[in-house]
């Protein structure tokens, strides 16, 4: 049973790139959400994706935007890049977040630097 | 503003001393709360979950302990290992309005090192 698997793994961009990150969720879950985590820093909530559509969002620019396809796989894109966007961006994966069922599984992330 | 405070930011201890992360939470109304442990380099993995009602719970050489009244946790280590470092992040789960859906506040965490 694969859990959530991150691609890549690391990324080095120059600043005003567009960078696309992808996830694929654990078997059988339906709900992805997206975290920035920088240094010695906590996670902190990019949004999370049901159905296809964004759910909840948190307090990021409309330079993060995200898709989720048929097969519940996601991207976090990000356009515009700035130094501060470097960071672990962390996918996590549960089963109908919506339901209340808010146990996390998350990928191992991507080394997002900007430079 | 929902805010959850862990402490210390950082901790070292030898191999085989006990240890307690602290939690400290605003976070209203209140859901549950679980910890998580980060390996360097890898996405936290939920270690437990303590729900309004329950005081302690143990996971192994891990107990989490929860006041809700005075809104803090704890999570209590055992006889440490070389493996126990790592950052153990507290996220505190709270309903957002109608239906089911949560929203979900996280802690910066503690980094633990465990030195032989």
């Amino acid at each position: 049973d694969a859990g959530v698997t991150q691609s890549p793994t690391h990324l080095i961009k120059t600043r005003g790139q567009q960078v696309t990150l992808r996830c694929s969720p654990k078997s059988g879950h339906d709900t992805v959400s997206w975290y920035q985590q920088a240094l010695g820093q906590g996670p902190q909530f990019i949004f999370q994706y049901y159905e296809e559509e964004e759910r909840q969002r948190g307090n990021f620019p409309d330079r993060f935007s995200g898709h989720q396809f048929p097969n519940y796989s996601s991207e976090l894109n990000v356009n515009a890049l700035l130094l501060g966007d470097s960071a672990l961006y962390l996918c996590a994966s549960s089963l109908a977040l919506l339901r209340g069922d808010e146990k996390l599984f998350f990928g191992s992330g991507t080394q997002l630097s900007v430079l | 503003k929902n805010q959850v405070e862990q402490s210390p930011q950082s901790l070292i201890i030898l191999e085989g001393k006990n240890c307690t992360l602290q939690c400290n939470y605003t976070v209203s109304p209140f859901s549950n709360l679980r910890w998580y442990k980060q390996d360097t380099g890898r996405g936290p993995v939920s270690l437990t979950i303590m729900t309004f009602s329950e005081n302690t719970k143990s996971n192994g050489r891990y107990t989490a302990t929860l006041d809700a009244d005075t809104k803090q946790s704890s999570l209590h280590i055992t006889a440490s290992q070389l493996s126990d470092s790592a950052s153990y992040i507290c996220v505190v789960s709270s309903p957002r309005g109608s239906g089911s859906a949560r929203q979900l506040t996280f802690g910066s965490g503690t980094q633990l090192t465990v030195l032989p």
